[in-house]
């Protein structure tokens, strides 16, 4: 079946380690998507990407790198220079089109 | 893209429809509607999407004022599984460039016995 792979589910990092989550889709979606969110709050947009090799930030890009070297795989590096880390990390990708996101499962980030 | 009103939470009884409301007074011509719900802990699922017409799939029905300053998202007989926090988004389609979506803190539904 199609869809949105994050992994792994849970994170463990002591304070000042970089750390990469991992999101990979094999629906052929040209777009792909980053979000952190926080106990009881919305969805906030890290970074984006419309196409390979592209990408561009999003209202909290500070402290986090991503790349884009292929179609299906949008890694989020979450950096020492982000200061609060621990969130629910959350991947989503979309064709072009009126289309909804299809979304991972998300990853839950825990830094010690 | 347009700003969402909802409330923070709702309730309703297992079998009943769930109706849930969201204003979006300033939506632009070309923007859309969509309804996506997250349950605890889980990614958000894509519910429906509109623009002008009332739209209705397998999940739920999406009612959208002539005006379409506000929608009605309507789960028909909700159940227990359909406990999760909805969130109320209007953006542009995905035209070729990335449309980011705009999440608010979306109407808890608390579905009960």
């Amino acid at each position: 079946d199609g869809g949105i792979t994050q992994s792994p589910k849970y994170l463990f990092r002591k304070e000042g380690q970089n750390v990469t989550l991992s999101c990979e889709q094999n629906l052929n979606h040209d777009a792909m998507y980053w979000y952190r969110q926080d106990p009881g709050q919305g969805l906030r947009l890290i970074y984006y990407s419309q196409i390979v090799n592209d990408f561009q930030k999003g209202d909290i890009a500070e402290g986090y790198s991503v790349s884009r070297e292929k179609k299906e795989s949008f890694p989020l590096t979450v950096t020492s220079a982000q200061k609060n880390p621990t969130a629910f990390y959350l991947c989503a990708s979309s064709m072009q089109g009126p289309y909804g996101y299809t979304f991972g499962s998300g990853t839950r980030l825990t830094v010690v | 893209d347009a700003k969402t009103t909802q409330p923070p939470s709702m309730d309703c009884a297992e079998g009943r429809a769930a109706n849930l409301p969201c204003n979006h007074s300033t939506i632009s011509g070309n923007e859309y509607v969509y309804w996506y719900r997250q349950i605890h802990s889980q990614g958000p699922q894509y519910i429906i999407h509109g623009l002008k017409n009332n739209e209705t799939n397998e999940m739920a029905s999406l009612i959208i004022t002539e005006d379409r300053k506000s929608s009605t998202l309507i789960l028909p007989h909700a159940t227990l599984r359909d406990t999760a926090v909805y969130y109320c988004i209007v953006r542009v389609a995905n035209t070729g460039t990335a449309s980011k979506l705009t999440f608010g803190t979306g109407t808890r539904l608390q579905v009960t016995l």
